[in-house]
């Protein structure tokens, strides 16, 4: 398995142009989770998928950020216009839900976003 | 709300000693504890996964434990080695939700 996949792994973008962040989780997981890492707070969830529908997006930050999983194998984490502030590693991550929530997540290797 | 803190926030051992890392959590209802290592400027690699009946897992070197009634959990590396200088994190699975420590950076001289 190629484990989850994420693209691009770098962005450098002007201020108020759009940024578009994509992931494939690995095949047959049913949860797909968005990470936000920065110095300041650490990693926080953005946003979480359960079979393609949101179920959880209070982490996030404000309406410039939308995320969609339009099937199993596939999102997007889209910002609206960027900001300097939304600068950070995104992280992707999925997960098997199985045997109740004992499985491990599996990251990918992040989308480092610089917006100038 | 879940909060998870590690300590110290940074450890500069030298080679070849056992060190202890320290994570402790504020709500024992977790469903299990995750160890992850992470590399400067890269993603995150799980270490280690312990489940809410579990008291230890080790992997080679590694030995974690968790005590959820005290809301505590410790890595052990033993023999530390210049390959093992990365931030390792600790998270707490809860309702769907992986809640992250902010780490604690290792650094292993020669």
């Amino acid at each position: 398995d190629a484990g989850v996949i994420q693209s691009p792994r770098h962005e450098v973008t002007e201020m108020g142009q759009e940024v578009t962040l994509r992931c494939k989780p690995i095949s047959g997981h049913d949860y797909l989770f968005w990470y936000r890492q920065t110095m300041m707070r650490g990693l926080e969830l953005l946003i979480y998928f359960n079979n393609n529908v949101p179920i959880d997006d209070s982490g996030m930050p404000e309406d410039r950020f939308s995320a969609k999983m339009p099937n199993a194998s596939f999102s997007t984490l889209k910002i609206q216009p960027s900001e300097p502030r939304d600068s950070a590693v995104y992280f992707c991550a999925s997960r098997l839900a199985g045997q109740a929530l004992n499985y491990g997540y599996t990251f990918g290797s992040g989308t480092r976003l610089t917006v100038v | 709300k879940q909060e998870v803190t590690q300590i110290p926030a940074a450890l500069s051992v030298p080679e070849g000693e056992n060190l202890v890392l320290n994570c402790s959590f504020t709500d024992s209802a977790i469903y299990n504890l995750q160890w992850f290592r992470q590399d400067p400027g890269k993603g995150l690699t799980s270490l280690l996964l312990i489940q809410s009946s579990q008291r230890e897992q080790t992997s080679g070197r590694l030995n974690a434990s968790l005590d959820k009634s005290s809301g505590r959990s410790t890595l052990y590396i033993a023999a530390s080695q210049p390959g093992d200088s990365a931030t390792y994190l600790c998270a707490v699975q809860g309702a769907q939700k992986l809640v992250f420590g902010q780490g604690t950076r290792l650094t292993i001289n020669p």
